[in-house]
């Protein structure tokens, strides 16, 4: 599995824009890169899935550069019900996929 | 769409005394897992069942950690004896077997060990 690297935390307000980025410099050919959320007190949730380029739906957008050593998470205009911890996550979508969580970035909304 | 269930929500023990939780998945999702997770940290994979089949259970503490999914269905997760060190939320999640990547988690039994 591709070890990945997320800053530990990340403060925002309400209405702005939060970038997350993961760096997983040795990610292999067939890896995808996906996003989970947790919520306080709640389990994690699949937030969105990437091999390339950009993706979008209606909770964030994930970028992902050429070399794909990296992605970026983006929330927009976010607000204090997306304080939480997102997990960047890089595996293989093969029948033995396994999640393996790092640490998170915890991401604090402030009003 | 009812999601993953489990019980009790919390739970505390004395060290040495013995724990069972419960988890009900969506239904259909074949594969269920049981995950770990400790404070401050993030959930880590104890088991994982395809139907009523152990597909992992590499980082399962055998020697005290039990898990049966015998009608490919609900499933419960053991502890005999608890450590202290066995104090962290206890996650279910299950899956459609074609999509491990998204994996639906239930909210988790807190546990406190004494």
């Amino acid at each position: 599995l591709a070890k990945t690297t997320q800053p530990i935390s990340m403060d925002s307000y309400e209405g702005q824009e939060v970038n997350i980025t993961c760096s997983h410099n040795n990610i292999a050919t067939n890896d995808y890169i996906t996003w989970y959320q947790q919520f306080p007190s709640q389990g994690p949730r699949f937030i969105i899935q990437g091999y390339k380029t950009k993706v979008t739906n209606e909770v964030a957008s994930l970028f992902i550069p050429a070399d794909r050593k990296s992605s970026t998470l983006s929330l927009p205009r976010v607000s204090l019900s997306d304080t939480a911890v997102y997990y960047c996550l890089v595996g293989r979508r093969s029948n033995d996929y396994k999640l393996s969580f790092g640490a998170g970035t915890t991401v604090t909304v402030r009003a | 769409e009812a999601g993953v269930a489990q019980s009790p929500r919390y739970k505390i023990i004395e060290k040495r005394q013995s724990v069972a939780f419960w988890c009900n998945p969506i239904s259909g999702h074949a594969t269920l897992y049981w995950y770990q997770q400790i404070l401050g940290q993030g959930p880590k994979l104890l088991i994982q069942f395809q139907n009523n089949g152990v597909v992992d259970d590499s980082q399962l503490p055998k020697d005290r950690f039990s898990a049966e999914r015998l009608k490919g269905v609900d499933s419960t997760l053991k502890i005999q004896p608890a450590k202290l060190e066995d104090s962290a939320v206890y996650l279910c999640a299950s899956s459609d077997p074609g999509l491990k990547y998204e994996q639906y988690f239930g909210p988790g039994t807190r546990l406190t060990v004494t």
